[in-house]
């Protein structure tokens, strides 16, 4: 089973609308962590925002925001008043392992959303 | 400016034959991560290594080296035994320690073959 499900390969979306990319998890662990990247077509990877399993708050920076649903197992992106420049490629990551002392283990990484802001 | 610097930005390689792409952080970084993207895919974990001198095997491996000689660098290998090996590969490093913390990425090899 895919331990990370986005489930929109492509949106489009008109500039200045608000925009709900989605993201469910599948882990046991109690504690976890949940990433947001960015991947404009250039290539580079760009940390968005991030949610701790065991944050009581949604997490926000800037314009993005993140809808944790923790019983439902979803880490949805929010971006606000969308820009021409926010299209590109997002990802979706998550960090298992407890802490503290969880370590540094690698991501694992959904397959992503292609989103097209349209003037 | 601190980041990670990947090279080369483009790599061929030629049947059976290693090649090795550099990584260097200068974010005093105590973790570092090497991924490979295929077209239209996320990110798969090749290596990674919380400390100098030590590194573990991620979910594909198979047919990569790394070494951790220096906490600045994470140099990866790909060898002849790799059979599939054209796609992007990323680096990444983090803080390491019990706070889980956001991986920074360099700008990516992308490695074809000839």
């Amino acid at each position: 089973a895919q331990k990370i499900t986005q489930t929109q390969p492509g949106m489009f979306v008109q500039e200045k609308e608000a925009v709900t990319l989605d993201c469910t998890y599948d882990t046991s662990d109690q504690s976890y962590g949940l990433f947001w990247y960015k991947q404009p077509s250039s290539g580079e990877m760009i940390f968005l925002i991030y949610q701790g399993s065991y944050d009581e708050q949604n997490a926000t920076e800037g314009r993005y925001s993140l809808n944790f649903q923790k019983a439902r197992k979803s880490a949805n992106l929010v971006i606000s008043a969308s820009q021409l420049g926010d299209s590109a490629m997002y990802f979706c990551a998550m960090r298992e392992g407890s802490w503290p002392g969880g370590g540094a283990d690698g991501l694992t990484f959904g397959k992503g959303t292609h989103l097209i802001i349209q003037p | 400016d601190g980041g990670i610097t990947q090279s080369p930005k483009y790599l061929f390689r030629k049947e059976g034959q290693n090649v090795t792409l550099s990584c260097e952080q200068n974010l005093n970084h105590d973790a570092m991560y090497w991924y490979r993207q295929d077209p239209g895919q996320g990110l798969r974990l090749i290596y990674y290594s919380q400390i100098v001198n030590d590194f573990q095997k991620g979910d594909i491996a198979e047919g990569y080296s790394v070494s951790r000689e220096k906490k600045e660098s994470f140099p990866l290998t790909v060898t002849s035994a790799q059979k599939n090996p054209t796609a992007f590969y990323l680096c990444a490093s983090s803080i390491g320690g019990s706070v889980p913390q956001p991986q920074h990425f360099g700008d990516g090899t992308r490695l074809s073959i000839l």
